[in-house]
């Protein structure tokens, strides 16, 4: 069974920074592009962020580029994104989310979400 | 950037009936959009990938169609785990983007 499982998320500061990770089980990790997706609260979901299978390849949102980095470890099959000099419209829930094949920019399976809200 | 139009926000519907979702692209797409179905304190779940082939586990009664920038997702009868939100999602060009959704609530 594909399972991917967030943590980190949290309260911080405006200006502060964040790591969530992302660990995955049930499935070759290091096969798939992974995702980043995010939901501010009532709002549709927003694609941030994605990396290649064998971390040669990110792109970024234009609203986050500069500010926040995916990577991954593949020996630990474990996604990261990195989230430095946080806004409050950064507020949502992120979810990581795995792409069926190679290059795809749709999501097959999410995980549960990890909320960060940015606030003084 | 490619936006998505959904319509309508909000479908009620009795169960055992019909609904019809809507979702218009301001440029072609060809085929690449997706549907996912969202319920509360849940992460989006995969309906529909190449705007008319169901993911697997999906149930026959949602369906996908349209192609360009008009597509439509149908449930053919709605059941009660079926009340939700829907989100369309095109994968056509970068950014990848969502519609503002659905949300289909009990008549």
């Amino acid at each position: 069974e594909v399972q991917l499982v967030e943590s980190g998320g949290g309260l911080v500061q405006p200006g502060g920074s964040l790591r969530l990770s992302c660990t995955a089980s049930g499935f070759i990790f290091s096969s798939h592009w992974m995702h980043w997706v995010r939901q501010a609260p009532g709002k549709g979901p927003l694609w941030v962020s994605r990396i290649n299978s064998d971390a040669t390849g990110t792109d970024y949102a234009d609203s986050v580029r500069g500010r926040f980095t995916i990577t991954r470890d593949n020996a630990k099959n474990t996604l990261y994104l990195q989230m430095n000099s946080l806004r409050a419209e950064d507020t949502a829930v992120y979810y990581c989310a795995r792409a069926p094949s190679y290059g795809d920019y749709w999501f097959d399976f999410w995980g549960q979400g990890a909320l960060v809200t940015v606030s003084s | 950037e490619i936006v998505l139009t959904q319509s309508p926000v909000t479908l009620s519907v009795s169960p055992g009936e019909r609904a019809t979702l809507s979702c218009r692209a301001s440029q072609s797409l060809s085929n690449n959009l997706a549907w996912y179905q969202q319920k509360p304190g849940q992460a989006p779940r995969l309906l529909i990938f190449g705007a008319s082939t169901r993911a697997t586990g999906i149930p026959a009664r949602f369906s996908g169609s349209g192609s360009g920038t008009e597509f439509t997702l149908t449930i053919s009868s709605l059941q009660s785990e079926d009340f939700a939100v829907y989100y369309c999602q095109h994968y056509n060009s970068w950014p990848p983007f969502f519609g503002g959704g659905t949300k289909v609530e009990i008549k």
